[in-house]
């Protein structure tokens, strides 16, 4: 089956820097990368998602990036603040299979330190 | 904003007991799941579930586990005869039937004992 890592298990940024996350995946035929984000107490929430046929998408201070061909997607955040500290986890997501079963990653713990 | 809702936050129960995890998913949405959490290691999926019947299962999901959705609303995960290492996080999802967009509740904290 998919098998999706991600890095770095903890990040620890200034308010304001950037912060990066990446993750691999093995299954080449993977083709929907969502990214969530989980508050303390809270379930996972979708923050921005990417299609297989798109290399990036942006949304504020968000962006993801895919490279099919390395079978890598990271996640970017400018501009970070407090309330960006979270878990923040990769998913993948194989066409065939149930829509809806998604591979995660083991997720990063994000500090933003003001 | 219309959320996934779980009952109850936290389950405490013995080992060998029967437990029942309870979901209320978003109202319009037609796909269920039940993913699970153990303690630092990966959120993993268990079942969907569509159209009133399972559409998938994963190896995890053995006869122990059961799905059901007993009236229009409410969707839950039965464990029966819990082990320890049933011990985890319990998350419900939701989607409709437009795109992949899985939308999770807060989750149901496990503990056997």
């Amino acid at each position: 089956g998919e098998n999706v890592e991600q890095h770095p298990s903890t990040l620890s940024v200034q308010e304001g820097d950037s912060a990066v996350i990446k993750c691999t995946y093995s299954d080449s035929a993977s083709n929907y990368f969502p990214w969530y984000k989980q508050e303390l107490g809270k379930g996972p929430q979708l923050i921005i998602d990417i299609r297989s046929n798109v290399g990036e998408k942006k949304d504020q201070r968000i962006a993801v990036t895919l490279n099919k061909t390395a079978k890598h997607f990271s996640l970017h955040i400018t501009e970070t603040q407090p309330e960006d500290s979270a878990v923040y986890f990769c998913a993948a997501s194989r066409p065939g299979s149930t829509l809806g079963r998604l591979y995660f990653g083991r997720g990063t713990q994000l500090t933003v330190w003001p | 904003e219309p959320e996934v809702t779980q009952t109850p936050s936290h389950q405490v129960t013995q080992m060998g007991q029967e437990v029942i995890l309870r979901c209320v998913p978003i109202s319009n949405h037609l796909y269920f799941y039940w993913y699970r959490q153990i303690l630092g290691q990966k959120v993993e999926f268990l079942v969907s579930f569509y159209n009133n019947e399972i559409s998938e299962k994963s190896e995890i999901f053995d006869d122990q586990f059961s799905v059901e959705r007993p009236d229009g609303s409410n969707f839950t995960l039965k464990i029966r005869s819990t082990k320890l290492e049933d011990s985890a996080m319990y998350f419900c999802a939701s989607k409709d039937r437009t795109n992949e967009k899985l939308f999770f509740g807060s989750g149901t904290q496990l503990s056997v004992l």
